[in-house]
């Protein structure tokens, strides 16, 4: 088993859509996540921490589940400019920093 | 403002050959990592330093050595360079390397696409 696994993709919707992702992990030592975008040919950018308790940030809602160990990308009213690959990443926490990283999801958002 | 720039943006190399990539990071962090992308967009750590300290080393060959001269610069040198090295590499940075989702929060450069022929 992938120690961070996220739903395969792609995901073709329409704009407006409401579209979620979700991306499991394996070490019940996790510590932080994040959830990146990687666009075409482009470094990957923090969209979010997900907290415990749950984050928003405009269209966006992140959660955190641990005892069943995912967490999950919401995207509300989707826009064109949302197409892109969506990477889950999970800190084990006391291993220098490093971010597993889940293989993404390619989200396309079509008119 | 650039918060984490690498050179060269495009790395085209024949086998055996040895290549550098420099990576900075403007941000103040202490903290420093290369990752490697293949081509099925797998994002994978290799290093990281803390403060020029390495910290990780993820079982990569010894072909590649890591260097940190300040706290700010990370440069990743590769030996004797192979097909199956080709590949985008990142450079990041945090603020630092314990647990805490701020401090994990990494900031990723624009890539080094490294082609071997």
């Amino acid at each position: 088993r992938k120690e961070v696994e996220q739903d395969p993709g792609p995901f073709n919707v329409p704009e407006g859509a409401t579209v979620a992702f979700n991306c499991t992990y394996s070490n019940s030592a996790s510590q932080s996540f994040f959830w990146y975008r990687q666009d075409c040919r482009k470094e990957p950018k923090l969209l979010m921490s997900v907290y415990s308790s749950g984050n928003e940030d405009g269209r966006f809602t992140a959660q955190l589940n641990r005892a069943s160990q995912y967490i999950s990308l919401l995207i509300r009213d989707s826009k064109l400019s949302d197409s892109a690959t969506y990477l889950c990443a999970v800190n084990i926490g006391n291993q220098g920093g490093k971010l597993i990283f889940g293989q993404g999801t390619e989200l396309s958002v079509k008119p | 403002d650039t918060a984490v720039s690498q050179t060269p943006k495009y790395l085209v190399t024949q086998m055996g050959n040895d290549k550098s990539i420099k990576c900075e990071q403007n941000l103040g962090h202490d903290t420093m990592y290369w990752y490697k992308q293949d081509s099925k967009k797998f994002l994978k750590i290799m290093f990281s330093y803390n403060n020029k300290e390495l910290i990780i080393n993820e079982t990569v060959p010894n072909r590649f050595s890591p260097k940190s001269p300040d706290k700010a610069h990370l440069n990743l040198h590769i030996n004797s360079l192979e097909l199956g090295d080709s590949a985008v590499y990142f450079c990041a940075s945090s603020q630092g390397w314990t647990s805490g989702s701020i401090y994990n929060e990494q900031f990723f450069g624009p890539g080094t696409r490294l082609t071997v022929l």
